[in-house]
């Protein structure tokens, strides 16, 4: 159990396109998620706390009009990472909290690398 | 600022020994601290967690250790074998964020 997927694991693209990553957790429901970037060989950062049914709350730095999240049901979430460019290149992670079980637990996806040409 | 850093980037193991990765913490208000596992190209992997009501929890292989006295938080891996080779993550949660620390790189050698 507790089981959260990401489509797509990779997308190359180029610079000027936009990007949607999806986050879903497949046998919970999660009211809360997260989304992160990592760089390599560095730690993970949170770039954004994503709502259902409310808008997403950024970290200090993170460009909201850069970055669009939308948590449309209990179980999706989704990354728009608009006009990207080389610099947005990076691998994306998103972790779900449960609705239901132990506080503060969070489940991770398997990341989506992204590569902007 | 508050932050989680670890004192090792890398460190290098031999198989079958005890593996301690350590973890610093300045965010007195944390309650809640966990390690992850993270091999190449994949997310996180859970592997165990704390609450700042006790100071030890053990797994299968593996024990946290926290001292809130001196904000401190170890990973200990016993019998470490080629497959824990990865870069661990401690991470500390308050008010449902997590912030992780820079993480270390294990590397379990023959």
């Amino acid at each position: 159990g507790a089981v959260v997927s990401q489509h797509p694991s990779r997308v190359i693209c180029k610079s000027g396109t936009s990007v949607k990553i999806e986050c879903r957790s497949l046998d919970f429901q999660a009211t809360t998620m997260f989304w992160y970037r990592q760089f390599p060989k560095k730690s993970l950062m949170l770039m954004a706390t994503s709502n259902e049914g409310s808008k997403a709350t950024y970290e200090q730095g993170v460009e909201k009009d850069k970055f669009l999240i939308n948590h449309a049901s209990l179980t999706l979430s989704t990354l728009t990472v608009t006009s990207a460019h080389p610099e947005d290149s990076s691998f994306y992670i998103c972790s779900a909290s449960p609705d239901r079980g132990v506080p503060d637990t969070q489940y991770f996806g398997p990341g989506t690398r992204l590569t902007v040409l | 600022g508050e932050s989680v850093g670890l004192h090792l980037p890398t460190l290098s193991v031999q198989e079958g020994d005890n593996s301690i990765i350590n973890c610093a913490y300045s965010n007195s208000a944390s309650d809640y601290f966990i390690w992850y596992k993270q091999e190449s190209g994949k997310g996180p992997q859970f592997i165990i967690d704390i609450r700042s009501n006790m100071d030890k929890r053990q797994g299968q292989r593996v024990t946290v250790l926290l001292n809130k006295t001196v904000k401190h938080l170890s990973l200990q891996i016993a019998a470490t074998q080629p497959g824990d080779s990865a870069v661990y993550f401690c991470a500390e949660a308050s008010w449902g964020k997590f912030q992780f620390g820079a993480g270390t790189q294990v590397v379990v050698t023959p």
